[in-house]
This record gives structure tokens, sequence and C-alpha cells, in this order.
């Protein structure tokens, strides 16, 4: 069975400094894999996916993502980040992009100070 | 917004008493996914359904269960309801035939007492 780890359950980072959040994953095939965001009372919102191709993602709000075969990493990164960017982000793996289940990390979730 | 609606925000509920949950999918999309989400936990994948008909389940008792209508809009039920059903649920569409990505909605917030 798949499974996804965020190591980190809480990250804090200075507003303009750079970001990145750590995802390992489990999978017995080659997985489809997800960041989505999460914002208080709100539902989640997708990031960036993968799933074969340029290893390294481009996504909306200025985050990337690197996919690592040989550590079976997704992290994600952002050069920059914003005080809007407080929230909470999930890792997840899935068997395609829309159709199957996810298997989602238990979060990491992000505080930006000034 | 994702065009994704879910109703009630917020519900207070006692132990063993039933709940239904409703989401109306985004115009077009004809599978919706249901995920429980517990305080400081990330989602948790319940079922699918794909034209009417359940698609997939994760490790929930039966007394989980769900409809899709024609129009497909979705409900969850639970049923004996007890205080770990206590969480955010948030119901996704997307278009299985398109191989299309979730849209998630805001969630029901559900209180078990």
């Amino acid at each position: 069975a798949q499974s996804v780890t965020q190591p980190d359950i809480h990250i804090t980072v200075s507003e303009g400094a750079s970001l990145e959040l750590r995802c390992n994953y489990s999978y017995g095939a080659t997985p489809y894999l997800f960041w989505y965001v999460q914002s208080p009372g709100q539902g989640l919102q997708l990031l960036l996916k993968y799933f074969s191709g340029d290893t390294l993602v481009q996504g909306i709000k200025g985050f990337e993502a690197e996919f690592k075969r040989s550590q079976s990493s997704f992290n994600l990164r952002k050069p920059s980040v914003h005080w809007s960017d407080a929230a909470e982000y999930f890792c997840a793996v899935g068997l395609n992009f829309g159709n199957e289940k996810l298997t989602f990390g238990t979060g990491t979730r992000l505080t930006i100070i000034p | 917004e994702t065009g994704v609606t879910q109703s009630p925000t917020h519900l207070i509920k006692t132990r063993g008493q039933q709940v239904t949950l409703r989401c109306s999918s985004q115009s077009g999309h004809n599978t919706v996914s249901w995920y429980q989400q517990a305080l400081g936990q990330g989602p948790q994948f319940i079922f699918q359904y794909y034209r009417e008909e359940e698609n997939g389940r994760g490790n929930f008792p039966p007394r989980f269960s769900g409809l899709q209508f024609p129009n497909y809009s979705s409900e969850l039920n639970v049923n004996a309801l007890e205080l770990d059903d206590s969480a955010l649920y948030l119901c996704a569409s997307s278009d299985r035939d398109y191989n299309e990505k979730l849209f998630f909605g805001s969630g029901t917030q559900l209180s078990v007492l």
C-alpha cells in the first residue's frame, strides 16, 4: 500500500526567505504525485502535480517541486515566500491525475513571520 | 472558487445519531470522491462514485454510505455516529472520462458530542 511522509509538522519562515517542504513516498509503481494547499476553513487547492517527464515541476503561486526517484522524494520549494503563503500543505500520491483515491501525508503547517 | 459546494458548513450531532452531508459537484463532472480529515491529519479517502455507482472504497466501515444522483450531486451518510467521526468532511468532483484533477469543496465540519 502506498504511504506519504511529511516529516515536518510545522515550519516557520521569514517573509521573503526561501522555503522547502519535504515529502517522501512509498509506492509500488510509478506514482502520480501532488502538492495541495489548505487555508483555514477551506478545501484543498492543487499547487502542482507530477507523473513523468521533467523532474522539476512548476506550479501555481510560484511553487515548484522536484521528483527524485532515488530518494523517493517530492519536495516543494519556493524561492521567496509571501505572508499569504501561510497555510497547511499536503503532499499526496495517487494512481492517476483525477480518478482514483489519493493518499495524503499528515501535512506541514507553514507560518510566515514579518 | 472551485464550483463544488457542500452543505451544511457546520453540524453538531450526538453519539448514535445519523447524519447526511451533501455535495454539489462542479458542472460537467461525473465523479465525486469523499474524504474525512480529522484534526491535525491529512484527508483520508472514504469512497468514490462514478456515474451513480460506487467506484472504490477506503478503509471505512459500512455505516459510511453514499449516493450519487443523476445530476451528479452526492450525499454522504453516516449511521450510528461515534465520537471519532468528528472531522472535516471534504468532497471533490472530477471528470473521470478526461482524467481531470480533483476540485475540492470547503467541507462540512462535523462535531459528534
